[in-house]
């Protein structure tokens, strides 16, 4: 049973560049939301989709922008990248009304130069 | 809005000795509490979690946890810890529904435990 999976592993960008991150989600999970890790920091919830649509958003701007496709995978999307977008973004899967908690993949690691 | 603190930054403990981490929430509704756990080099994973019922949680690997509502704390202990509970801990909260909402993490105590 797969867990969550994230691609790519490592990114490395330049500032004002654009990154498409994706994510699968645990077998039998339809919800997926995404985080972002600053060094030395917890994570931070960026958003929320489930059946396809933004469910749930957190505090980060409209550059920050994501999409769930019909399998339930994700992207996290990333415009006009700046220095400080430089972080582990995670993703985690979970299944709507079950009272069980999210599971995350290894996160991807971008690096903005 | 939800917030979490961990005070503890950086623990650093010789094996077979007893842990206690801090963790403290502010949310004025139900909760759900979470400790998470990320390995060097790995995902963070769940130690336990607490929905409702007994306050006293057992999770994986001999942890447990303590939610004392009126002092909104949720600290994480382990009677004899190992070198291999070397890692990062998170305690996380989310508003009471069914378990899948936005999780609001702590800054995490980086825990070392020498051999």
């Amino acid at each position: 049973d797969a867990g969550v999976t994230q691609s790519p592993t490592h990114l490395i960008k330049t500032r004002g560049q654009q990154v498409t991150l994706r994510c699968s989600p645990k077998s039998g999970h339809d919800t997926v939301s995404w985080y972002q890790q600053a060094l030395g920091q917890g994570p931070q919830f960026i958003f929320q989709y489930y059946e396809e649509e933004e469910r749930q958003r957190g505090n980060f701007p409209d550059r920050f922008s994501g999409h769930q496709f019909p399998n339930y995978s994700s992207e996290l999307n990333v415009n006009a990248l700046l220095l400080g977008d430089s972080a582990l973004y995670l993703c985690a899967s979970s299944q709507t009304g079950s009272n069980q908690p999210q599971h995350f993949g290894d996160g991807t690691r971008l690096s903005i130069l | 809005a939800q917030s979490v603190s961990q005070h503890n930054h950086h623990v650093i403990l010789s094996e077979a000795a007893s842990l206690e981490l801090g963790c403290n929430y502010s949310y004025g509704g139900t909760v759900n509490l979470f400790w998470y756990v990320q390995y060097p080099g790995q995902h963070l994973q769940l130690l336990l979690k607490y929905f409702s019922g007994d306050p006293l949680v057992k999770g994986i690997k001999g942890f447990e946890a303590e939610f004392i509502k009126s002092k909104f704390s949720f600290n994480l202990r382990k009677p004899s810890v190992q070198w291999s509970d070397t890692a990062e801990y998170f305690c996380a909260v989310n508003a009471y529904n069914f378990g899948n909402e936005k999780l609001t993490f702590g800054t995490g105590t980086r825990l070392t435990i020498i051999p």
